[in-house]
């Protein structure tokens, strides 16, 4: 069964603490994003990768990190420095990246994981 | 001015009704047009893309006006399950996609 998954399902941070979602795909796609989602509002872009070993900082990036040392996994690590992380997190995925057009950058998300402060 | 702006919502409406979803975005060199739909406290998942022609899946019609930068989704004979929020996606060529805030709909029935 090809998909994307993440986990946790849902993540409590204590103050000042790091704590890293995990996002897995086995659907062979080139790029993969981060996005975060706060009630009411749009998909905010975090960061993606085009490409195994490089990633780019998408539009809300400050207070996170992330890594692609391989291409099916993509964590995203949310930092100390993020000083409001309470919202939901998406993993996408697309055979190409978003940039590319063409009609193969259609994204696939995962079912997210839910961050809250304790 | 947003980016990419949908009708506010939400939309509560009688099973079997028609009900549209409007979208305008405001790159004019936007390339690629999506309707997403997202369940609550769920993922988007892919309803379907839009093209310049038109296009329709079932009880699903998108259609696209560039002169105008306007997209919209139209759903014939509603049905309960069809409740979620609907998003807008536009990608502009070489950069990354861009969503809407999303449209709530609620059928009632």
């Amino acid at each position: 069964d090809g998909g994307i998954t993440q986990s946790p399902k849902y993540l409590f941070r204590k103050e000042g603490q790091n704590v890293t979602l995990s996002c897995e795909q086995n659907l062979n796609h080139d790029a993969m994003y981060w996005y975060r989602q706060d009630p009411g509002q749009g998909l905010r872009l975090i960061y993606y990768s085009q490409i195994v070993n490089d990633f780019q900082k998408g539009d809300i990036a400050e207070g996170y990190s992330v890594s692609r040392e391989k291409k099916e996994s993509f964590p995203l690590t949310v930092t100390s420095a993020q000083k409001n992380p309470t919202a939901f997190y998406l993993c996408a995925s697309s055979i190409v990246p978003a940039a590319s057009g063409g009609g193969q950058e259609t994204q696939y998300f995962g079912p997210g994981t839910r961050l809250l402060v304790l | 001015r947003k980016e990419v702006e949908q009708d506010p919502g939400p939309f509560n409406v009688p099973e079997g009704a028609t009900v549209a979803f409007n979208c305008t975005y405001s790159n004019s060199a936007s390339q690629s047009f999506f309707w997403y739909r997202q369940d609550c406290r769920k993922e988007p998942k892919l309803l379907m893309s839009v093209y310049s022609s038109g296009n329709e899946d079932g009880r699903f019609t998108a259609q696209l006006n560039r002169a105008s930068q306007y997209i919209s989704l139209l759903i014939r004979d509603s049905k309960l399950s069809d409740s979620a929020t609907y998003l807008c996606v536009v990608n502009v060529y070489g950069q990354n996609f861009v969503f809407g805030p999303g449209t709530r709909l609620s059928v009632l029935p």
